[in-house]
């Protein structure tokens, strides 16, 4: 089916350091939805976007709605250890199904 | 955030039973419920969303008699892999979308690790 393009595939960063991932897409979506997967763990959502241009802030992560509303980034700043995992984002259309990127995997060297 | 909880965490079966897994929405009343497989290194694939007291919409390519799903209450959904084979060994998470939270998000399940030998 559909996917996002979701970029990096993987990062491999220092502890401290920023990290900053993204989505795009070829066609609209009316909400952005952040997730991260720890290994055995189903996804927990972390950040959901609903308005073109939407910047939303949880703790140390930052994501925004693009004003295209075709893509969307998630920023993590001074990255820890337990910030490991994979990343995904989702884009909806309305009440349509979710539609997933491939995942942004994060290590953290301590 | 919204509880979605999931029964069994893993399971091990032989090849030609069947199993049964249960996704609960434990704080909410979920009006959707969706089932997803996940295979390793690889992102979520859709599998059939279910709303309460209608038949599963199943997504292409999904055989709806080997997977059969209940969705008979508005905090219970249920998948049922039917004479389970070993290809059909994966990581199955259900998720949930109701009501009392922002009617365009999902909250997930933690997930069912399924082994068919």
């Amino acid at each position: 089916g559909q996917q996002l393009n979701q970029s990096p595939q993987s990062m491999f960063i220092q502890e401290g350091e920023d990290v900053s991932m993204n989505c795009t897409s070829s066609s609209i979506f009316n909400t952005w939805l952040w997730y991260k997967q720890d290994p055995g763990e189903g996804p927990v959502l972390l950040i959901a976007l609903y308005k073109a241009g939407e910047l939303t802030s949880n703790g140390r992560l930052t994501a925004q709605f693009g004003i295209t509303r075709k893509d969307s980034f998630l920023n993590i700043s001074a990255s820890i250890p337990s910030d490991v995992g994979i990343y995904f984002c989702a884009g909806q259309k309305g009440q349509g199904n979710l539609i997933f990127g491939k995942g942004t995997k994060l290590s953290v060297k301590p | 955030g919204a509880v979605v909880s999931q029964h069994p965490s893993r399971v091990i079966c032989k090849s030609g039973t069947s199993v049964k897994i249960e996704c609960r929405s434990l704080d909410f009343q979920a009006t959707t419920m969706f089932w997803y497989r996940q295979f390793p290194k690889q992102s979520l694939m859709l599998m059939a969303t279910s709303n309460e007291g209608s038949k599963a919409t199943y997504e292409q390519g999904v055989e709806k008699d080997k997977f059969l799903i209940n969705h008979a209450s508005l905090t219970l959904s249920t998948l049922t892999v039917t004479s389970a084979h070993p290809e059909d060994s994966s990581f199955y998470i259900c998720s949930a979308r109701g009501p009392r939270y922002s009617t365009d998000t999902q909250y997930f399940g933690p997930g069912t690790r399924l082994t068919v030998l």
